[in-house]
């Protein structure tokens, strides 16, 4: 059975950077699947941040591309997400999920609590 | 890039039924939309995929029968039957949108569905 655990600082300084990680068990990472980031800001719906490939493609969403980089590390089955100049716009929960060829995102992780304030 | 529309909320009793609906922007009926339910406190999961057909692929694991989908025109409908205390959740829908470089996944604002 495949699991997603989102870690990371549950509190960031604005103008900081913010840094998370997706640990997969039950599945290969390197297994042809894609490795997606959403969030969820606080009563707001889901914004599609990124998506990865084992083979290191990346997908970004274009109102974040500029601040995003979504990257993977097959050994430890694991892939991370980097946020660079946050603001308070950008607290939110921040959930991982594998995405299959046809976009499809299933499973997700629990979801962690990110707030950006000083 | 599609705009998907979802009213903020529904209601229905317990072993009622009751139907969600996700509302493509014009230009886009012939995209499909996933259903994503989401529990309190917890991750969304996938429910199903649905586009002007109906049902598109499988079921997400662990989703009952009780659980279907219709696709008209710009409208995109999951509809639950025999509603349970279990059901009540938020309800988004997503869709994506153009391939590989130009690849965009957009979700709709979320319906929160309360169970009477």
């Amino acid at each position: 059975q495949v699991q997603l655990q989102e870690s990371g600082p549950g509190l960031v300084k604005p103008s900081e950077t913010l840094s998370l990680t997706c640990a997969v068990s039950g599945y290969s990472i390197s297994s042809d699947y894609y490795w997606g980031w959403i969030r969820q800001p606080p009563g707001k719906g889901l914004e599609w941040i990124g998506t990865i490939h084992q083979s290191g493609s990346t997908y970004y969403n274009p109102s974040l591309k500029s601040r995003v980089t979504i990257s993977v590390a097959k050994s430890k089955n694991q892939f991370f997400l980097n946020l660079i100049s946050v603001t308070a716009a950008d607290t939110a929960v921040y959930y991982c999920a594998r995405v299959s060829g046809d976009y499809k995102f299933d499973p997700w992780g629990q979801g962690t609590l990110v707030t950006v304030s000083s | 890039q599609p705009v998907l529309t979802q009213p903020p909320s529904a209601s229905a009793s317990l072993g009622a039924s009751v139907t969600l609906t996700c509302t493509l922007s014009s230009d886009y009926s012939h995209y499909k939309v996933d259903w994503y339910q989401q529990r309190p406190g917890k991750g969304p999961r996938f429910v199903m995929r649905v586009g002007t057909g109906g049902i598109v692929g499988s079921t997400g694991d662990g989703i009952p029968d009780r659980f279907s989908v219709l696709g008209s025109g710009l409208n995109r409908y999951l509809t639950i039957k025999n509603i349970q205390e279990e059901d009540e959740s938020d309800y988004h829908c997503g869709a994506e949108h153009g391939s590989g470089s130009s690849f965009v996944k957009v979700f709709g604002g979320g319906t929160k569905l309360t169970v009477l």
